[in-house]
């Protein structure tokens, strides 16, 4: 069945320092990947997602994630964080012939001054 | 643009009252419609998708059910709420069979006590 996978509940991590945020999913078939980003008591918005082509793809406030066929995985990552990234953050998978997105369980990162 | 609204926005029930949560998209056709259930620190969770006027996909039994009465809109319901049945709620819609990513709602805070 499928599944995405966020080991990491909680990440702290100080200003200004580089973030990755882990993703890793498991489909028999192709998929799009996505990032959503939800801050508190509202709904998620997208960060990024990948459909095809450049497996690295990035979103406009600095995040990036990659592609990786072979790692099953799609991790997130910024080089430099700020306080305003503080915020939760889900991966999901969708199945290229279906309807229907699987979420992890996200990852709370918490930005400290 | 395409916008989404959910209402209302914060709900207290008491346990075994009935429930009904709306949701509406503007700006779209046909869209493919979710309600996913947001627990403390377990992710989102696929309640329900339609594909179109009066189809229901339901991903998981429970005392709730879900009812699309017109095109672009999508509604939640229980004829008796039980604690458990507290959270955040959220809708989403995606377009058609082409669609990639999805467009969140602000979401629905329900409190059963």
């Amino acid at each position: 069945a499928q599944s995405v996978t966020q080991l990491d509940s909680q990440v702290p991590v100080f200003e200004e320092a580089p973030v990755e945020l882990r993703c890793n999913y498991s489909s028999s078939v192709s998929v799009y990947l996505f990032w959503y980003v939800q801050y508190p008591n509202q709904g998620l918005q997208l960060l990024l997602k990948y459909l095809s082509g450049s497996t690295l793809v990035e979103s406009i406030n600095g995040f990036e994630a990659e592609f990786n066929k072979s790692q099953t995985s799609f991790h997130l990552r910024k080089p430099s964080v700020h306080i305003s990234d503080t915020a939760e953050y889900f991966c999901a998978v969708r199945n290229t012939g279906t309807y229907k997105y699987i979420f992890g369980t996200g990852t709370r990162l918490k930005v400290l001054a | 643009s395409q916008t989404i609204h959910q209402w209302p926005a914060t709900l207290v029930q008491p346990v075994g009252s009935p429930l009904s949560l709306e949701c509406t998209v503007e700006g779209t056709s046909n869209p493919n419609l979710y309600w996913y259930r947001q627990a403390a620190g377990r992710g989102l969770q696929l309640l329900f998708y339609s594909v179109g006027i009066g189809q229901i996909s339901s991903e998981v039994p429970q005392n709730l059910s879900a009812s699309r009465p017109q095109d672009r809109q999508f509604i939640l319901s229980s004829k008796k709420l039980l604690l458990s049945d507290s959270g955040f709620y959220l809708c989403a819609w995606s377009v058609g069979s082409y669609g990639y990513e999805q467009f969140f709602g602000p979401g629905t805070r329900l409190t059963v006590l």
